[in-house]
């Protein structure tokens, strides 16, 4: 149980264009989700958080007209990277945790590789 | 203030050594939750272990093993005979009891030589 999946797996778009990436739970429902972004060879770092149904909670320095977060249910949530620049290339990692989540736990997405040309 | 350090950046073995990696952290939470995850070159976390701030004992997995000791503030991970497929990124990580912040390490890039 607690698997959580991410679409794309990898990604390749122009510069300028936007992008949109899902994360979803497949086997319970994900009251919280977060974004974490990962450059080449370092950590990953927490972008936003998003409760269902609420605005998304960005950290400080994520630009959140550039991040466009939605979790429009309990099971999805998306991260939509807008006029994306060669500088927003990274890996994004989605997680998930649910209501009834032991330990609230966060299961991690298997994540997404952004590539901007 | 919440912080890991993974002060080893990269490591090298030769198949069959054990290796240590080392993990330090920071909080002044009483309850915590310290992680180990891997990521292979395929970027997916594998979870690893979970260990709340109350158990210290130490752990052992089949060649993976852990040391937590709350008096150093250390979660050290030790890989017994290495293989090749242990080659990998290691994180660390410190989770706070309401589980909404994951602070992770730097990451130790293991390779393990055949």
């Amino acid at each position: 149980g607690a698997v959580v999946s991410q679409h794309p797996s990898w990604v390749i778009c122009k510069s300028g264009t936007s992008v949109k990436i899902e994360c979803r739970s497949l086997d319970f429902q994900a009251t919280t989700m977060f974004w974490y972004r990962q450059f080449p060879k370092q950590s990953l770092m927490l972008m936003a958080t998003s409760n269902e149904g609420s605005k998304a909670t960005y950290e400080q320095g994520v630009e959140k007209d550039k991040f466009l977060i939605n979790h429009a249910s309990l099971t999805l949530s998306t991260l939509t990277v807008t006029s994306a620049h060669p500088e927003d290339s990274s890996f994004y990692i989605c997680s998930a945790r649910g209501a009834q989540s032991s330990y609230n736990e966060q299961f991690f997405g298997p994540g997404t590789r952004l590539t901007v040309l | 203030a919440q912080k890991v350090t993974q002060a080893q950046t990269e490591i090298s073995v030769v198949e069959k050594e054990d290796v240590t990696l080392d993990c330090v952290y920071e909080t002044r939470d009483t309850t915590y939750y310290l992680f180990w995850y891997k990521q292979p070159p395929s970027g997916e976390l594998v979870f690893l272990i979970r260990r709340n701030s109350f158990d210290e004992q130490n752990e052992i997995s089949g060649r993976y093993s852990w040391n937590f000791q709350k008096s150093t503030s250390s979660f050290n991970f030790t890989i017994t005979a290495s293989q090749v497929v242990d080659s990998a990124v290691y994180f660390c990580a410190l989770r706070d009891w309401t589980g909404n912040q994951f602070y992770f390490g730097t990451g130790t890039s293991l390779t393990v030589i055949p």
